[in-house]
């Protein structure tokens, strides 16, 4: 079975700079989270799908981050401008069971200079 | 207070110790919980879930006490491949099931 998919792996950009992550979850998996995770600490949820509604979206900066899981599958994740604190490692994951565990993808490590 | 609350370490023991990490979480409601290991520049990966009645898989036990609102994990007979970041991780239903992560706590297991 194929595992959460997500790209870049990798992204360098300037300050004030915009950039997209991209997530395919499992499938058939009908929860999307994004999750940023500094250096150090845990992953932090930053927004939660429920097939393409949002469910928690609490602790989403959103004077420059936004998402989206239009046919609730895909998932972008936006940062428009990027911020230096913006640094991190982007993690996405789907849930599709009674539990709720997650699986993760790989992630995006993005180094914003 | 945080939501799930670990020892952030980090841990250092010799090969082949017991080690045990303990996490607590301030939601009595939450449901189900798990222990995550995330190894350096790598995604997390679940390594175990965790039940009422406690559960063993190999070296690693879990053991979940509802009343005091803690869960733990117990690695018997460390290995070198046992050093890794653990997450204790808490699943609660408020409509919508909501994952929450503690910190981490890092194992360093030494030769």
């Amino acid at each position: 079975e194929a595992g959460v998919a997500q790209s870049p792996r990798y992204k360098i950009i300037e300050k004030r700079q915009s950039v997209a992550f991209w997530c395919n979850p499992i499938s058939g998996h009908a929860t999307l989270y994004w999750y940023q995770q500094i250096l150090g600490q845990g992953p932090k949820l930053l927004i939660q799908f429920q097939n393409n509604g949002v469910v928690d979206d609490s602790q989403l900066p959103k004077d420059r981050f936004s998402a989206e899981r239009l046919k609730g599958v895909d998932s972008t994740l936006k940062i428009q401008p990027a911020k230096l604190e913006d640094s991190a490692v982007y993690l996405c994951a789907s849930s599709g069971t009674v539990r709720g565990e997650a699986f993760f993808g790989q992630g995006t490590r993005l180094t914003v200079v | 207070r945080k939501e799930v609350e670990q020892d952030p370490g980090p841990f250092n023991v010799p090969e082949g110790a017991t080690v045990a990490f303990n996490c607590t979480y301030s939601n009595s409601a939450s449901q189900s919980f798990f222990w995550y290991r995330q190894d350096c520049r790598k995604e997390p990966k679940l390594l175990m879930s965790v039940y009422s009645s406690g559960n063993e898989d190999g070296r690693f036990t879990a053991q979940l006490n509802r009343a005091s609102q803690y869960i733990s994990l117990l690695i018997r007979d460390s290995k070198l491949s046992d050093s890794a970041t653990y997450l204790c991780v808490v699943c609660q239903v408020q409509g919508a099931q909501k994952l929450v992560f503690g910190q981490g706590t890092r194992l360093t297991i030494n030769p």
